[in-house]
């Protein structure tokens, strides 16, 4: 009954730092996304991706870059960190079709200092 | 484009009285849209969902939404609030990525939630 799992929950990096979060399903969904939360901001779209081996650019997708490993792993990588990411990262997959919820990982919280 | 609209940021209620957290949208035609729960330092949960069947949707925990064509509007409700209720609540909509064909889900803002006792 695991549903979305996302690693790592808490992480601090400085400025400049890389890393990777790393997100899994097991629903055998073809949708992907990544999202980023801020105050008063809700939710929004880093990068999603449609199917293993497709990914596109969300709302705010500068900074970071994806890989879809297959069809379950979906991750995402700060290249350089900036203060600006720090925030509250959440994984989601989705199934096909209009109706279809979403659903999300714990979500894992990333302060850049 | 689709958007969504909490008209609300901060909702206060006494414990047993009624809610009401409000949500406007937009869109260009028949949408799916959610409300997902976030209590503090933890993920989304699915309340509730329209997806053009019924237009009155029993969520859990006793929530209930009506889609509203004419007004464009898709309000939560509860009846009798509960201390557990405190939380974030956020209204979205689901549209198609025109160019993927996969589906992208539009969130509102948030209406934070407070029960006083």
């Amino acid at each position: 009954n695991a549903g979305v799992t996302q690693t790592p929950k808490f992480q601090v990096l400085k400025t400049g730092q890389s890393m990777t979060l790393q997100c899994a399903q097991d629903m055998n969904h073809n949708s992907m996304y990544w999202y980023r939360q801020d105050p008063g901001m809700g939710l929004r779209l880093i990068y999603y991706s449609a199917s293993e081996g497709t990914t596109d650019k969300g709302e705010v997708p500068n900074g970071y870059n994806v890989s879809r490993l297959n069809k379950r792993e979906f991750s995402l990588r700060l290249e350089s960190a900036a203060p600006s990411q720090t925030s509250v990262y959440f994984c989601a997959s989705s199934g096909d079709g209009s109706g279809n919820t979403i659903y999300f990982g714990e979500g894992s919280w990333l302060t850049v200092v | 484009a689709q958007s969504v609209t909490q008209l609300d940021s901060h909702v206060s209620v006494s414990e047993g009285t009624p809610v009401l957290l409000r949500c406007n949208y937009s869109s260009s035609y028949s949408p799916s849209l959610f409300w997902y729960v976030q209590h503090p330092n933890k993920g989304l949960q699915l309340l509730l969902k329209y997806t053009s069947a019924a237009t009155l949707v029993k969520g859990i925990n006793g929530f209930e939404a009506e889609f509203k064509k004419s007004e464009t509007s898709f309000h939560l409700t509860k009846p009798s609030a509960h201390m557990s209720d405190a939380a974030e609540y956020f209204c979205v909509v689901s549209e198609v990525f025109r160019v993927s064909g996969t589906y992208k889900y539009i969130f509102g803002t948030g209406t934070r939630l407070k029960v006083l006792a």
